[in-house]
């Protein structure tokens, strides 16, 4: 199996604030990678899809960039509705992965 | 307005069965694959399986923390996909989505309580 291995776990950032999360994939995933945001109660909700491409309806200060085993999902200024948590999913191959999410909470 | 609901949660004793249904609308359910997501309380997501269209002949998958207990199944006619359960441990209490992965439709969830 893949193993999706993200980081940090958990970070405390500001309103405005450039926030970056990585992904790494134990092996090559190409481009097969998406990112979700889950709040509390919710389920998640797809932000970028194949890696690079923002899900339609996302605000564009999302943005994902990688491929093979290192993906980074940057908010290029975290608002208010942006503290939750995020996940990873590769679906490259089978068992399809996540990673074990970042919570992203209010300093 | 696309819908995804699942139903038939509970609690169930360790050992025990359990059948979840996932009711679709709005969207051709029988060209989707379906997956089921779980979600441990205050735990990460964990895919569980998959089952694919028929013209991909239903072809299944599953994670290995699953297979061999659980089955999906669908019934186009209904627009319905189903995760039965089969020697439930505590370690599968969660809730359970299904999902449209590629194209991002989930359910709101159905809570599976395994416990004696």
């Amino acid at each position: 199996d893949i193993q999706m291995t993200q980081s940090p776990s958990s970070l405390s950032a500001s309103v405005g604030d450039r926030v970056t999360i990585t992904c790494r994939a134990s092996q090559g995933v190409r481009n097969d990678l998406g990112w979700y945001q889950q709040k509390p109660g919710k389920a998640p909700e797809r932000l970028i899809y194949g890696a690079s491409n923002l899900q339609s309806g996302v605000p564009s200060r999302f943005s994902g960039s990688g491929s093979g085993t290192e993906f980074t999902l940057t908010i290029s200024s975290l608002q208010p509705e942006d503290f939750a948590t995020y996940y990873c999913l590769q679906y490259n191959s089978y068992p399809q992965t996540f990673g074990q999410g970042t919570k992203v909470e209010i300093k | 307005e696309v819908q995804l609901v699942e139903s038939g949660g509970g609690l169930v004793q360790p050992g025990g069965s359990l059948k979840l249904s996932c009711a679709a609308s709005g969207f051709t359910f029988s060209g989707s694959a379906m997956h089921w997501v779980r979600q441990a309380s205050g735990k990460g997501l964990e895919w569980v399986g998959r089952i694919r269209s028929k013209a991909n002949n239903y072809a299944t998958a599953y994670a290995a923390s699953v297979e061999g207990r659980f089955t999906i199944s669908r019934d186009d006619s209904k627009n319905t996909a189903y995760l039965q359960m089969n020697s439930l441990k505590t370690e599968d209490t969660a809730m359970y989505y299904c999902a449209g992965l590629r194209e991002d439709y989930w359910g709101q969830g159905s809570l599976v309580t395994v416990s004696s």
